[in-house]
């Protein structure tokens, strides 16, 4: 069973602190990605990784940075929270191969809220 | 550039009526797509692929490259159906990235 966890279900910050949200998968997929899930928005790629210390930008990385150091982990970090990143943030993670077979397995999500 | 519409933010319908949820692409290459489920205080996953051309749980999604669209239906809708589904769409070279719609959730009345 494919196991996406994130480091935080809520998530309290203040405007201006710097934020890390951690993802870990455990079925060493070779992709990983951030997303964020607004109502009316769907889900919007923040930023996406293909290999350790490899990463594309998404849709929307403006305020946003990454980090891969092993396989497993995939970090999201908000250098300085702004209130217009309260949102809900989904982590997944899908194997390298044929593009019609590479399902996303989710995370549960981390709800942050920037006040 | 890829794109994924989906038209309606909600869709109600009665019990054991058919359900269509539309999805159009908009995407250069040969698009691979599917559609995802995320069930109240579940986690996002997949429903079904278009590549499987597998019927789950009573859904069914045709890719039409006609008129670019990958809508999901269900000739009988049930309670446990409702939820949100997203139509998402996967480059099929590079990178393979994958774009989601903003979502369609569906609402059946008993």
């Amino acid at each position: 069973d494919v196991k996406v966890t994130q480091s935080s279900r809520y998530l309290v910050k203040r405007t201006g602190e710097k934020v890390f949200l951690e993802c870990v998968q455990d079925m060493d997929h070779e992709n990983m990605f951030w997303y964020r899930q607004d109502p009316g928005l769907g889900l919007r790629l923040i930023y996406f990784s293909y290999d350790v210390k490899m990463k594309e930008k998404g849709d929307i990385p403006e305020g946003y940075s990454v980090s891969r150091e092993k396989k497993e982990r995939f970090s999201l970090i908000l250098e300085s929270a702004s209130t217009n990143q309260t949102s809900m943030y989904l982590c997944a993670s899908s194997p390298l191969g044929l593009a019609g077979y590479n399902e996303q397995f989710f995370g549960p999500g981390t709800r942050l809220t920037v006040l | 550039a890829q794109r994924v519409t989906q038209p309606e933010k909600l869709l109600s319908v009665f019990k054991g009526a058919p359900v269509e949820l539309k999805c159009n692409y908009s995407y250069s290459g040969s698009p691979e797509l599917f559609w995802y489920v995320q069930y109240s205080r579940q986690r996002l996953q997949l429903l079904l692929r278009h590549i499987s051309r597998e019927s789950i749980k009573g859904f069914t999604a045709d890719l039409n490259k006609g008129e670019t669209s990958f809508h999901l239906k269900k000739p009988f809708a049930q309670e446990e159906d409702s939820a949100m589904y997203y139509c998402a769409l996967s480059s099929s070279g590079g990178y393979q990235k994958v774009t989601f719609g903003t979502g369609t959730k569906l609402q059946v009345i008993p």
